[in-house]
């Protein structure tokens, strides 16, 4: 059981490259989230997904896109990277439904992303 | 959406003192509120949730209370050590939305 897996763990981009962050997990939940942390401050919501098909935009979704074809996937694609896309990324997830609210969310290690 | 308001945003106390960090939260629907510690360099992890039945819960010298009528919940730690300083975060729940507070530096000093 391996939990959150997130790929890479670090990468350096330049200006106007593109990447996908990779994120899975083998636990069934059916939300899924993708945060990120600049250095010393708090972790904002850039999407997140209710079920394989479903996502939705969170604080900060502008220069990025989401994607869930299974319950298990999760990846975050930057387009066009811009040195204020440099953060730690965190994938998330947890599981939800309108009887069982409330479980512990589970994060990935994270992705070092930095820009130059 | 769900608004989640964190203070301080840094604690400074020494070995021994008590810590007290407060949130309070905009959606009347959450029913879920979860702490949670972050060390540098690391992912967060959870220390403490409570739900809404219930207005407090202690874990060993960490408790969480809880004020539904108000909109605010409170995490308490006592007997503080060195190894209780990092990052900690109160959560917002909001139909399985999560929005983080700002955080609260806490720093123990020996």
């Amino acid at each position: 059981n391996a939990g959150v897996t997130q790929t890479p763990k670090f990468r350096i981009l330049k200006i106007g490259q593109s990447m996908t962050l990779q994120c899975t997990q083998d636990m069934n939940h059916n939300y899924m989230y993708w945060y990120r942390q600049d250095p010393g401050m708090g972790l904002k919501l850039i999407y997140y997904s209710v079920g394989a098909g479903i996502t939705d935009k969170g604080e900060v979704p502008n220069g990025y896109n989401v994607s869930r074809s299974t319950t298990e996937d999760f990846p975050l694609r930057l387009e066009l990277a811009a040195p204020s896309q440099t953060s730690v990324y965190f994938c998330a997830t947890s599981f939800w439904t309108s009887t069982q609210t409330g479980n512990t969310i589970y994060f990935g290690e994270g992705s070092w992303l930095t820009v130059v | 959406g769900e608004n989640v308001e964190q203070h301080p945003s840094t604690l400074s106390v020494q070995e021994g003192d008590s810590a007290v960090i407060k949130c309070t939260y905009s959606d009347s629907a959450s029913n879920y509120f979860p702490w949670y510690k972050q060390e540098l360099g690391k992912r967060p992890q959870l220390i403490i949730d409570i739900r809404s039945n219930v207005g407090e819960k202690k874990d060993q010298r960490i408790a969480v209370t809880l004020n539904k009528t108000a909109k605010h919940f409170s995490l308490h730690i006592t007997e503080t050590q060195p190894e209780d300083s990092a990052v900690y975060f109160c959560v917002g729940t909001s139909y399985g939305k999560l929005t983080f507070g700002q955080g609260t530096i806490l720093t123990v000093h020996p």
